[in-house]
């Protein structure tokens, strides 16, 4: 397909266990972010991605939280020890970076993390 | 932090009325988009605003930008069942490529 694929679509983990989360972008996509949704709160930037890099980790709520992103494609975000706060929808978003003006983003449909 | 208010929180509506959601900011936005989201799915780009006073149509509805840039609506004329969803706007700071996002206005449109 041509649009951001996130896997999986769910995700129920036990307390304390580690979970690894997906994103496939659209292809030739060079920035790369991950938001965090949760009920009320609206979406909260996690990090972003411009190539491999990420000049922007500044949303990342605890050293629980990691991402990687290799050959400037694929990126998972990991979360190390759940908890039940970390419980929430996990929202990938790839955009085309131009010069001038902001590109949209075009999100994946998300991972709905669930801590038990 | 540039935070982005959206008003109301929530509403519902019947098909065929008009309404208008917001969202403002006491610092002046570079650029401002508008989502929607629907259930199970992410947000989608309605549009992008960049110029003060700038008004922008797609079919029924209608994106303003304040002069200041500092505030902006969405208008709906004439809702209907699709447009039900939760309608986000969002805005970069500067040369910084970071998307703030509201909180978001979630309306029903009900038949």
């Amino acid at each position: 397909g041509a649009g951001v694929s996130q896997s999986p679509s769910n995700k129920v983990t036990e307390k304390g266990k580690d979970v690894e989360l997906r994103c496939d972008p659209i292809s030739g996509h060079t920035a790369l972010y991950w938001y965090r949704q949760s009920l009320g709160q609206g979406l909260e930037f996690l990090i972003y991605f411009q190539g491999n890099s990420a000049p922007d980790k500044s949303g990342l709520p605890s050293d629980r939280f990691s991402a990687e992103r290799t050959g400037g494609s694929v990126s998972t975000l990991t979360i190390q020890r759940t908890q039940q706060e970390d419980s929430a929808v996990y929202l990938c978003a790839s955009s085309l970076v131009p010069v001038t003006g902001v590109s949209p983003l075009h999100f994946g449909n998300g991972t709905r993390l669930t801590v038990t | 932090t540039q935070l982005l208010e959206q008003s109301p929180q929530f509403l519902s509506i019947q098909e065929g009325e008009n309404l208008t959601v917001y969202c403002n900011s006491s610092s002046v936005f570079s650029s401002l988009q508008w989502y929607r989201q629907e259930p199970g799915e992410g947000p989608v780009l309605l549009v992008t605003v960049v110029t003060g006073g700038e008004v922008k149509k797609l079919k029924r509805l209608t994106f303003q930008f304040g002069d200041a840039r500092k505030d902006s609506s969405l208008h709906i004329t004439a809702a209907q069942t699709g447009d039900t969803g939760l309608y986000l706007c969002a805005s970069q700071r500067g040369s910084n490529y970071k998307l703030t996002f509201g909180k978001g206005t979630l309306l029903t449109v009900n038949p």
